[in-house]
């Protein structure tokens, strides 16, 4: 059971829109903790995609952003690729546990 | 751009311990600015964080693994370690070594698959 709960699969067309989800409670990001996301390609490591909730890393798609609020955050794919099919996490921290936390991971599938 | 590279054993028996290193290239441990991290994933599972070190020597683990893990640092080889003691099945995972800063990843190792089983 992951602290941080994200939907265990999503799917979409290609060019339509998705959101996954993330949610905490209030020692994570409800606590002010800032949100990151990782996407993983099949047999490889993960990669930064999002940081400090809606911050895009050089190299990244601007058809990826993030957002958060409350005690939830999301990340949003436009434009769905083919190549978005992956695994996607994020990722917080957490004072009650004091450690790095990490959500269960969604699935992308572009249908 | 920086690189991280595991390398270890990629079997290990049950209560002995796990023992993994992580070399940097294309920039210094010792330069600062990164925390230098270890995060497992268990089969088909999500992510876990382990613990990370400075290159000061500063250390700081998850405290459910914290009875059973040390992380250390060789500056002169730009290398930095892992060690997992008293090993089950349960920590069969691929462990990845990564580079922390602002509490996120920013530079992951390829990762190495390490089973417990005699």
């Amino acid at each position: 059971q992951s602290v941080l709960t994200q939907p265990p699969s999503v799917s979409g067309a290609p060019g339509q829109r998705v959101t996954i989800s993330c949610t905490g409670s209030s020692s994570n990001i409800g606590a002010g903790y800032d949100v990151h996301w990782y996407q993983q390609l099949p047999g490889t490591a993960p990669k930064l995609l999002i940081y400090g909730n809606s911050n895009r890393p050089s190299g990244v798609p601007d058809r990826f952003s993030g957002s958060k609020s409350g005690t939830s955050a999301s990340l949003a794919i436009t434009g769905l690729q083919a190549e978005d099919e992956a695994d996607y996490y994020c990722q917080s921290y957490d004072s009650s546990l004091s450690a790095r936390v990490f959500g269960g991971g969604t699935k992308l599938t572009v249908l | 751009q920086v690189q991280l590279q595991e390398s270890g054993p990629g079997l290990v028996k049950p209560s002995q311990t796990l023992s993994l290193t992580c070399t940097v290239s294309g920039g210094s441990i010792s330069s600062g600015g990164y925390y230098w991290s270890w995060i497992r994933q268990h089969p088909g599972k999500g992510l876990e964080w382990i613990g990370y070190i400075y290159y000061s020597g500063s250390t700081y683990y998850n405290p459910s693994l914290k009875s059973r893990v040390t992380i250390s640092v060789d500056t002169s080889k730009n290398q930095f370690s892992l060690k997992l003691s008293s090993v089950t099945a349960a920590d069969t995972a691929v462990y990845y070594c990564a580079s922390e800063s602002g509490y996120y990843y920013v530079y992951w190792g390829q990762g190495t698959l390490v089973t417990v089983s005699s």
